[in-house]
């Protein structure tokens, strides 16, 4: 079956600093992409998605790319904000139009 | 425009209770998702709604039903509660598919006693 596979948080930055989160998934075909992000108390907000290999997302200052050699679709922010503090969710669409979710990343950025 | 609204947004419910959750989608989203998010589970695809119709369904007991009108709305509803099914419940909608990415409600928060 299908799954995704995100680091582990929580992740504790300074703020400016730069992020990284890993993502890896597992999927039969040819699935979209995505990173969503929760704010405490909310529900999921779509970050960025790539719907075929080698497209980049990017929004807000984030960017991943779709790496099928690699199956991943790692997230970076050159220069994080305390806004920023959330839990971001790594996720894929494939057939059966459900979208299969990582186990999320909390991300808190100091000031 | 008005995003996904669900209700009521917190629930206290009793062992065997059974429940019923509402979600407006936003107007003119035809397909509609729930998810259900625990701490222990993460976050697990429920059932799908397209045109009234289910179009897909997750790996959960038949305690979990839904439905979805024909103005788009869904409802979703959990009989017999288990305390295992505290959770947060959240809606997603989207015009067609997932494809374009869902839009996701703010969730209700079930608490079973």
């Amino acid at each position: 079956g299908n799954s995704v596979t995100q680091m582990e948080g929580p992740v504790t930055l300074s703020e400016e600093a730069f992020l990284t989160i890993n993502c890896t998934y597992t999927a039969t075909g040819y699935p979209s992409l995505f990173w969503y992000v929760q704010y405490p108390g909310e529900g999921l907000q779509l970050l960025l998605k790539a719907t075929k290999a080698d497209d980049k997302g990017s929004n807000k200052g984030f960017e991943a790319t779709y790496r099928k050699e690699t199956t991943s679709f790692h997230l970076e922010k050159g220069s994080v904000q305390v806004s920023d503090s959330a839990v971001y969710f790594c996720a894929l669409l494939a057939a059966g139009n459900k979208l299969t979710f990582g186990g999320g990343t909390r991300v808190l950025v100091k000031p | 425009k008005a995003g996904v609204t669900q209700t009521p947004r917190y629930l206290i419910k009793t062992r065997g209770q059974q429940v019923t959750l509402s979600c407006s989608p936003i107007s003119g989203h035809r397909s509609v998702s729930w998810y259900q998010q625990t701490p222990g589970q993460g976050l697990q695809f429920l059932f799908e709604y397209f045109s009234e119709t289910q179009r897909n369904k997750g790996n959960f007991p038949g305690r979990f039903s839904g439905r979805q009108f024909s103005n788009s709305r869904s409802e979703m509803n959990v009989s017999t509660l288990e305390l295992g099914d505290s959770a947060l419940y959240l809606c997603a909608s989207s015009y067609m598919t997932g494809l374009y990415g869902y839009t996701f409600g703010s969730g209700t928060r079930l608490t079973v006693v």
